[in-house]
């Protein structure tokens, strides 16, 4: 079946740093979204991408979208301590239910 | 609040017993969608309905596990004979679907229900 696979598993960063996250699915994606879960909560989501080679920002986190539509990337700017959570990644596939990627877990220290 | 509300939001129970889990949806919502997330993981999908219609139930739904949404609004979960393995969180989502014609949705989730089971 279709997988996700997201890299790295956890980033432990110094505030200040960027950070980035990669999504790889294993069939072409139809859009792909991009979700914050922090510690004991739900995931929120973020943004959505549809096209191919699409970029996207949201003040300080960038998204792109691979021109094969298979692959993804959130990268954040010079991280603030509210950036702690985990990020997923979550393909839609061809019944636009989501699978979602194992997540990227990112601790920053003040 | 009028996002996507579960209940309860925690649950522990004794292995062999039965539970339910209710999720009310974003009110135009026509697709809800649940999910299990255990720890360290990505939520995976469980089974979705459009409307009342259950559309399609993932594999890892098994003969214990049934969910209904029997007005196309709120949604039920139940798991009988639960499992340690049942341990997790299970999330719900709702989205309003095909009012973009390209199929593009964007799900919000619900504060999910921890269940335990001991």
């Amino acid at each position: 079946g279709q997988q996700v696979m997201q890299i790295p598993q956890y980033q432990h960063v110094q505030e200040g740093e960027d950070f980035t996250t990669y999504c790889n699915s294993s069939t072409t994606l139809s859009n792909i979204q991009w979700y914050k879960q922090r510690p004991g909560g739900h995931p929120v989501f973020l943004i959505q991408l549809v096209k191919s080679g699409e970029v996207k920002k949201q003040k300080r986190l960038t998204f792109q979208f691979g021109e094969a539509k298979k692959n993804s990337s959130l990268h954040i700017t010079a991280t603030q301590t509210t950036d702690v959570g985990t990020y997923f990644c979550a393909g839609c596939d061809s019944s636009y239910k989501l699978i979602f990627g194992s997540g990227t877990r990112l601790l920053v220290r003040p | 609040d009028t996002g996507v509300s579960q209940d309860p939001r925690h649950k522990i129970t004794k292995r062999g017993q039965n539970v339910t889990f209710r999720c009310d949806p974003i009110s135009e919502h026509n697709r809800l969608y649940w999910y299990r997330q255990t720890l360290g993981q990505g939520p995976e999908f469980l089974t979705y309905f459009q409307n009342e219609a259950q559309l399609e139930k993932s594999r890892l739904l098994s003969d214990r596990f049934s969910a209904e949404r029997p007005k196309g609004s709120f949604s039920t979960l139940e798991i009988q004979r639960t499992e340690q393995g049942d341990s997790a969180m299970y999330l719900c989502a709702s989205s309003l679907w095909g009012t973009s014609g390209r199929g593009e949705e964007t799900q919000y989730f619900g504060p999910g229900t921890r269940l335990l089971v001991l």
